[in-house]
């Protein structure tokens, strides 16, 4: 079955303690994403890839990290959370280059920084 | 002013009712996607459009290129299809510019 899939799908962390969100497909996509969602804000993108080890900032990539060693995974990493960075976060995949076809989500991560 | 923008908002209706949300938009794109995001959260792709109208069940897509403009219709809508829905552009970056959503609430 082709999925993106995502974990943790729940978090709660403290201030200042390095996190990771796990994110990887079984489509052989090129591209990959990764977006915040916050309520009356629409999906914003973080970072994205367009192929292993090329990565290119989003539209709020501050106080986030990302890498692509390998095709299929494109892990979020949280040097150093902050409150501001309580939110709901999608990674996505598709193939890349071109009008591309479809869209495939993860199920989202819920973290919540106190 | 957003490059992507839907309407409306919100919407609710009555079992039944043909349902249209619209999406607009300023850029020049290569393509248009419409997406669904369920309470629950996940999202899910629904079509992707270069030109013209698809269809899949009782969800129907058009798009005007020349007036920038997407219609998603649902027919006979049921209180299942309560949801966001979100329109996309892809750039001629292939970069993906999103809307806002509608959230739209489909009372039995």
């Amino acid at each position: 079955e082709a999925q993106v899939t995502q974990n943790p799908r729940y978090l709660i962390t403290v201030t200042g303690k390095k996190l990771t969100v796990t994110c990887s497909q079984n489509m052989n996509h090129e591209y990959m994403s990764w977006y915040r969602q916050d309520p009356g804000l629409g999906l914003r993108q973080i970072y994205y890839s367009m192929n292993v080890e090329v990565t290119d900032k989003g539209d709020v990539p501050e106080g986030y990290k990302v890498s692509r060693k390998e095709k299929r995974n494109f892990p979020l990493i949280l040097e150093s959370p902050s409150p501001n960075q309580t939110s709901l976060y999608f990674c996505a995949s598709r193939l890349a280059g071109g009008i591309t076809g479809e869209l495939f989500f993860g199920e989202g991560s819920r973290l919540t920084v106190l | 002013k957003n490059e992507v923008e839907q309407s409306p908002q919100n919407l609710t209706a009555q079992e039944g009712e043909f349902i249209t949300i619209n999406c607009s938009y300023s850029v020049g794109i290569s393509a248009l996607h419409w997406l669904q995001q369920h309470p629950g959260g996940g999202i899910v792709s629904l079509f992707m459009l270069s030109s013209g109208k698809k269809k899949h069940g009782r969800l129907i897509a058009t798009i005007n290129i020349q007036e920038k403009h997407s219609s998603l219709h649902i027919t006979a809508s049921h209180p299942r299809d309560s949801a966001v829905y979100i329109c996309a552009v892809l750039d001629s970056n292939y970069q993906l510019i999103w809307g806002a959503g509608t959230k739209l609430i489909i009372k039995p």
